[in-house]
Parts: C-alpha cells; sequence; structure tokens
C-alpha cells in the first residue's frame, strides 16, 4: 500500500522568512496530494491541493510543486505570519483512491 | 453551518467498558472516515464509508467497529476499550470519497483508556 514520508517533523523560522516541507510517496498510481492545516486544538483544515497532472499550483502565499518521477511533493509558504503556526499534514490518495494515506506532520513555528 | 460535529469532546475510561463516540455531518456528504492521531504517527485510517450500508476498513481497524445505517451518522464503537487506544480520533467527510475534493474534519474526541 501507500507510504508517505514527511520532512522535517518540526521547523522554526522568522517571520517574514520562507518555510519548505516536503514529502514522498510510494505508490506511482496516486494522482491526488492534499495538505492539510491542524491548529492547536481544532480538527485538519485543507489548505491546498494538488493532482498528478500538475506540476505546481500557487494560492496567494501558499505553493505546491509535484514531481512524479521522484516522487515527492512540497508545500512552500512565503513570507510566513505568525498565524500560519500549526501542525502541517501531507497526503496521497491510496488503493482504489478510496482512502488518503496521511504523512507523520510537520510543526511549523513562525517567531515575530 | 456545514459542520462535522463529535461527541463527546473528551472521555476518559476505564479498559473494556464499551462506548461510542458519535460524529454526525450535515452536509449530505456520501464519503466518511474516522482517524487517529498520535504522536509522531500521524493521522491514520480507522474505517471508512463509501455510502449507506457500505464500510470498509482503513489501516488500524482492529479493537473498532463502525456502522453507516444513515448518510448523516457515522459512530465509532469499542466494544472492550484497551490503553493502546488512548488516542486523539476525528471524523471527517466529503463528498463523494476522499480524493473528490475537501474532507471536512470535525473538532476531535481525546480519548483516554485507563
Amino acid at each position: 500500500g501507500e507510504n508517505v514520508e514527511q520532512h522535517p517533523s518540526t521547523l522554526s523560522v522568522q517571520e517574514g522568512d520562507s518555510a519548505v516541507i516536503k514529502c514522498t510517496y510510494s505508490d506511482s498510481a496516486s494522482n491526488y496530494f492534499p495538505w492539510y492545516k491542524q491548529e492547536l486544538g481544532k480538527g485538519p483544515q485543507l489548505i491546498i491541493d494538488i493532482r498528478s497532472n500538475v506540476g505546481e499550483k500557487k494560492d496567494q502565499r501558499i505553493a505546491v510543486t509535484l514531481n512524479k518521477t521522484a516522487k515527492h511533493f512540497s508545500l512552500h509558504i512565503t513570507e510566513t505570519q505568525p498565524e500560519d503556526s500549526a501542525v502541517y499534514f501531507c497526503a496521497a490518495s491510496g488503493t482504489g483512491f478510496q482512502k488518503l494515506v496521511f504523512g507523520t506532520g510537520t510543526r511549523l513555528l513562525v517567531s515575530p | 453551518e456545514a459542520q462535522v460535529t463529535q461527541n463527546p469532546r473528551y472521555l476518559i475510561t476505564v479498559t473494556g467498558k464499551k462506548l461510542t463516540v458519535t460524529c454526525s455531518q450535515n452536509m449530505n456528504h456520501e464519503y466518511m472516515s474516522w482517524y487517529r492521531q498520535d504522536p509522531g504517527l500521524g493521522l491514520r485510517q480507522i474505517y471508512y464509508s463509501m455510502n449507506v450500508e457500505v464500510t470498509d476498513k482503513g489501516d488500524v481497524p482492529e479493537g473498532y467497529k463502525v456502522s453507516r445505517k444513515e448518510k448523516r451518522n457515522f459512530p465509532l464503537i469499542l466494544e472492550s476499550p484497551s490503553p493502546n487506544q488512548t488516542s486523539l480520533y476525528f471524523c471527517a467527510s466529503s463528498r463523494s470519497g476522499p480524493t473528490g475534493g475537501e474532507q471536512f474534519f470535525g473538532p476531535g474526541t481525546r480519548l483516554t483508556v485507563l
């Protein structure tokens, strides 16, 4: 089955810096790659997603890139703000596309 | 307001005492799922349901049961809880499956089994 690895587990940046979180997946048939943000005490919330027919997608300060050949995808946050502090999860579609397999999460801390 | 609700939000129980965590969504979603979140392990899927009366095992189904008698409800049942089921549990729903678009997550249920 699908396996998703996520790095780093923690990331500390200064406000205004960029942050990059990387994930690799194992199943070359996976075709959907979302990113979720989890704020303290809340459930995860989708922030951006990308499908395998697209190499990059942007939404304001957030971008995701996908390299199907290498089977990795990354989340890029520019001009970070303290409210970006949260746990971020990547995910990849699993067997039969009826499930998502999540990475282990990255705790991002943005210091003022 | 479109939302996924879970109850209870917090629960402390003892080994072997049957419990049910309820999950309800008001968005008429076909797909519902249960996850557990543990430090260092991320979110792992327990069970999912593509529609009413259709359920299937996720990656960590042992010790859990589910049912989907109505479209809006997807309860998680622990018939004989054990300490290794102490975790943070999330219910989620989406319109047509996890790859068809956003999964909406509930606020979570923190379960402690003594």
